[in-house]
């Protein structure tokens, strides 16, 4: 109940296409959700996040989906762009706690 | 920059060695953390600390521990090397008190080779 499932592993998207991962998980308390970016050779940064009381949040290209009835969330990347290629992690956790549950990650190329 | 800074970035070693990683965290940050990153695999949580206590604990095995010291930077040290310790070790801080938005800010990780 924990566990919080990502996919897909990876994805190549064209350069200008939207790309989407989507996440889901079990526990009704998680109340935080955020999405962090790696690029190779670097530690995960926080991109973007939202609670359970908006269904969409959206920050510049990149736009959160929010689905609380079905338990899961998903990250748009609009006009994707080859800077975009990087690893994408899910995650979530509830209350104050900050023990973030994460996603596997999704590596995302996108093709000039 | 995320503010949070770990030495040193690269590390060689053989088995049966142990190593030391350290972590300062971002100025005002009590909480720090420690992640694990194998080769292509996601981040697995090793142990948090927050002002010196330890406030909870993942999949960290027994041959590896941390602590946190009153200047708040924190040590991870790894025992009895195998390997399959051969990983980036990441540790993240995040900001002081309740309400805040849980954001963690990462360091650069500290790159583990064990032969």
């Amino acid at each position: 109940q924990q566990q919080v499932k990502q996919s897909p592993q990876s994805l190549i998207v064209q350069k200008g296409g939207i790309s989407i991962i989507n996440c889901a998980y079990e526990n009704t308390a998680f109340d935080y959700f955020p999405w962090y970016q790696q690029f190779p050779g670097k530690g995960p940064a926080l991109l973007i996040a939202i609670r359970p009381d908006v269904s969409e949040k959206k920050e510049g290209r990149f736009t959160i989906s929010f689905n609380k009835s079905a338990k899961q969330f998903s990250l748009h990347i609009m006009d994707s762009q080859p800077g975009d290629s990087a690893t994408y992690f899910c995650a979530a956790s509830k209350g104050s706690n900050y023990q973030l549950i994460w996603g596997a990650g999704t590596k995302l190329i996108i093709k000039p | 920059d995320s503010g949070v800074t770990q030495t040193p970035k690269h590390l060689i070693t053989a088995t049966g060695q142990r190593v030391t990683l350290r972590c300062s965290p971002r100025s005002g940050d009590l909480s720090v953390y420690w992640y694990q990153q194998s080769l292509d695999q996601g981040l697995q949580f090793l142990i948090q600390y927050y002002n010196g206590e330890e406030r909870a604990k993942g999949n960290i095995l027994e041959r590896f521990s941390a602590q946190q010291f009153p200047d708040l930077h924190s040590e991870l040290n790894l025992s009895s090397l195998e390997l399959g310790d051969s990983a980036l070790y990441f540790c993240a801080s995040s900001p002081r008190g309740s309400g805040s938005t849980g954001e963690l800010f990462f360091g650069e990780g500290s790159r583990l080779t064990v032969l």
